[in-house]
């Protein structure tokens, strides 16, 4: 398949377990955040987003969570499963509903391990 | 509804010619930006587009142009390319109403510059 980026983080973890994966973002004026999955051969599709005046939303078996002090996004999967494995970006929305523009991170590969 | 379509899905190219990509949006969706995708660079944005006019453009040089129809499809185009062209390009469309900045993308055109 193809590769999104060639020096990724990678995590690695095994079929079942929980995942944890984090993002720093650079604005700290940015109000809106969001998780993509990237697939190989696929565009990045949305998985859970989170406003800046909340610290934690939860989805279906996903969570985000928001730390505007530092500046620090996690997403967590619960009982991740092989399909979860993708490259996962975290995107922020410097101008909230004004501007579509996102500025996305680097990205983190994840591989579930059956 | 039908997701965002771009074609074609692969290009190549050789240096100095231009390329058209095309992008059909979500059914209903009236914004369309598009993104840059490269190892190195990751996910940059290029530009968006909402009602026919460029909203807002990301840090890109004029070589990279693009437009919008009445019926909200879009074209990027790359005049003159570079090998350093060579990425997948993304669009992404989203619903300006919804007041969130989802942006819901498609598969891609790779295009390789030789």
């Amino acid at each position: 398949g193809e590769s999104v980026g060639l020096h990724l983080p990678t995590l690695s973890v095994q079929e079942g377990d929980n995942s944890i994966i984090n993002c720093a973002y650079s604005n700290s004026a940015s109000d809106y955040f969001i998780w993509y999955k990237q697939e190989s051969g696929k565009g990045p599709q949305f998985i859970i987003d989170i406003r800046s005046n909340m610290d934690k939303r939860q989805g279906q078996r996903v969570t985000v969570l928001l730390n505007k002090t530092v500046k620090h996004l996690s997403l967590q999967i619960a009982a991740t499963q092989p399909g979860d494995s993708a490259v996962y970006f975290c995107a922020e929305n410097p101008l909230y509903n004004q501007g579509g523009k996102l500025i996305f991170g680097q990205g983190t590969e994840l591989s579930v391990k059956p | 509804k039908a997701g965002v379509t771009q074609t074609p899905r692969y290009l190549i190219k050789t240096r100095g010619q231009q390329v058209t990509l095309s992008c059909s949006p979500i059914s209903g969706h009236r914004s369309v930006s598009w993104y840059q995708q490269t190892p190195g660079q990751g996910l940059q944005f290029l530009f968006e587009y909402f009602s026919e006019t460029q909203r807002n453009k990301g840090n890109f040089p004029g070589r990279f142009s693009g437009r919008q129809f009445s019926n909200s499809r879009s074209e990027m185009n790359v005049s003159t390319l570079e090998l350093g062209d060579s990425a997948l390009y993304l669009c992404a469309s989203r619903d300006r109403s919804s007041g969130k900045n989802i942006q819901y993308f498609g598969a891609g055109t790779r295009l390789s510059v030789l």
